[in-house]
């Protein structure tokens, strides 16, 4: 199976700062991984395909970066309503695995 | 607008079943993949199956192999998950999702129905 593991476990940032999260994929996935959000009591949200393309509807401070191993999402001058669990997810292969997600709050 | 509604969770006993359900409205059902993704109390997000869109042909990682069964009724726009042989570590929020064909990737998602197994 592919682990993702996810870094940092918590990021505490002021609005306005601009951030990075990481994901490092066990092996090789070329670009197939997917970034989604999700808010406190909600379903997740998907925010980036294949580790760059955007999604429509989702604000363009969102982006994502990265292939093979490594992948980032990257977040231009945080707003209030960014504060929330960041997963990423692998479709490369068979079982689909996430993140264990990583945890933007308010300092 | 593309809407998911899920239906059926509820408190059900170790080793009982439950069988969940999703409406789907607002795309052409029979065009996409169906994913049920969950997640336990406090924790992370599972995958736990995928359909094709005809039906044919299934997906399950290990930890629900053998025990849950997805199916979709295209007639009906709707998706099921058959869950047997229930166990504590089960108890989650399961959602419905929309995946992509061959992207498996998931662009929306129902609001999630609750399943707790406890006896």
């Amino acid at each position: 199976d592919i682990v993702l593991t996810q870094s940092p476990a918590t990021l505490s940032v002021t609005p306005g700062e601009s951030v990075s999260l990481s994901c490092r994929a066990s092996q090789g996935i070329s670009t197939s991984i997917h970034w989604y959000q999700q808010k406190s009591n909600e379903s997740p949200r998907l925010l980036i395909k294949f580790a760059s393309q955007s999604i429509s509807g989702i604000p363009s401070r969102f982006s994502g970066s990265g292939s093979g191993t490594d992948f980032t999402l990257s977040i231009n001058r945080v707003e209030s309503e960014d504060f929330s669990v960041y997963y990423c997810q692998q479709s490369y292969s068979l079982p689909l695995t996430f993140g264990s997600g990583t945890k933007l709050e308010i300092k | 607008e593309v809407q998911l509604v899920e239906s059926g969770g509820g408190l059900v006993q170790p080793g009982r079943s439950l069988k969940l359900s999703c409406v789907a409205s607002g795309f052409t059902f029979n065009n996409y993949w169906m994913t049920w993704i969950r997640q336990a109390p406090g924790k992370g997000l599972e995958w736990v199956a995928s359909i094709t869109n005809t039906g044919g042909s299934t997906y399950y990682p290990d930890s629900v192999k053998g025990r849950f069964t997805i199916s979709r009724d295209n007639a009906k726009s709707t998706l099921y998950l058959q869950m047997n042989s229930l166990r504590s570590e089960d108890t989650a929020t399961y959602y419905c999702t929309r995946d992509l064909i061959y992207n498996n990737y998931f662009d929306y998602w129902g609001q999630g129905v609750m399943v707790t197994v406890s006896s």
